[in-house]
């Protein structure tokens, strides 16, 4: 079966640091997806790991153990802009499919 | 590039009538995707297609959805009849390398009535 967890919610202040993770179970894994999406907008790439470690870019990192099927998204430095939901999703290659998770609501707040 | 274009951005029916949504893929992609997005279940795949044919359609719910794509530049979701269990956002999608790579677009808003 098909099976992906994160926290529903999450809040944080602006400046610091947070942490969203994300634990899968999966028929076929060929990498895992952090995607941001922002009220009423639709969803926006932010990450890629398929290999395990710390993916870095910006503001953001993703890190990944495919032995303990665990991934999770870090954010610094928040903005108050970075309120908004984090799906995370897990590509399965021999299907050509994206998994969704049910997404993270992180709001960030002064 | 203008990136995926779906319209209507938004649709209010009525239960029981047809209701048509359409993409238009980036140029050069080969694959589209089809997702449903509401509160209780999330984002969830609908059907996909690789070079204009349906690859996989198990996340269609039901016979009332249909989906085609005659051509590289065009794709339909259709569903008839509508039912209001049937309102959520559906987002369509596409990618030049197998699905690993998605861009989304704004998705259309349907209210079933």
């Amino acid at each position: 079966g098909q099976n992906i967890d994160q926290p529903t919610e999450m809040t944080a202040t602006e400046g610091a640091i947070v942490q969203i993770n994300c634990t899968y179970q999966t028929s076929g894994f060929n990498g895992l997806f952090w995607y941001q999406q922002h009220a009423g907008e639709a969803p926006t790439f932010l990450s890629y790991n398929v290999l395990d470690g710390l993916e870095e870019k910006g503001r953001f990192s993703s890190f990944l153990s495919r032995s303990k099927g665990y991934s999770y998204l870090l954010l610094k430095e928040l903005q108050m802009k970075d309120s908004a939901s984090y799906l995370c999703a897990v590509f399965s290659g021999g299907y050509n499919k994206l998994i969704f998770g049910a997404g993270t609501r992180l709001a960030v707040h002064p | 590039d203008a990136g995926v274009i779906q319209s209507p951005r938004h649709e209010v029916t009525e239960m029981g009538q047809e209701v048509t949504l359409r993409c238009k893929p980036i140029s050069g992609h080969d694959y589209l995707f089809w997702y449903r997005q509401t509160m209780m279940r999330g984002l969830e795949l609908l059907i996909y297609f690789n070079n204009n044919v349906p690859i996989d359609d198990s996340g269609m719910p039901e016979d009332r959805f249909s989906a085609k794509m005659p051509n590289a530049s065009f794709s339909t979701l259709k569903i008839q009849p509508s039912e209001p269990r049937d309102s959520a956002v559906y987002f369509c999608a596409s990618s030049p390398d197998g699905g690993e790579t998605q861009y989304f677009g704004p998705g259309t808003r349907l209210l079933v009535l």
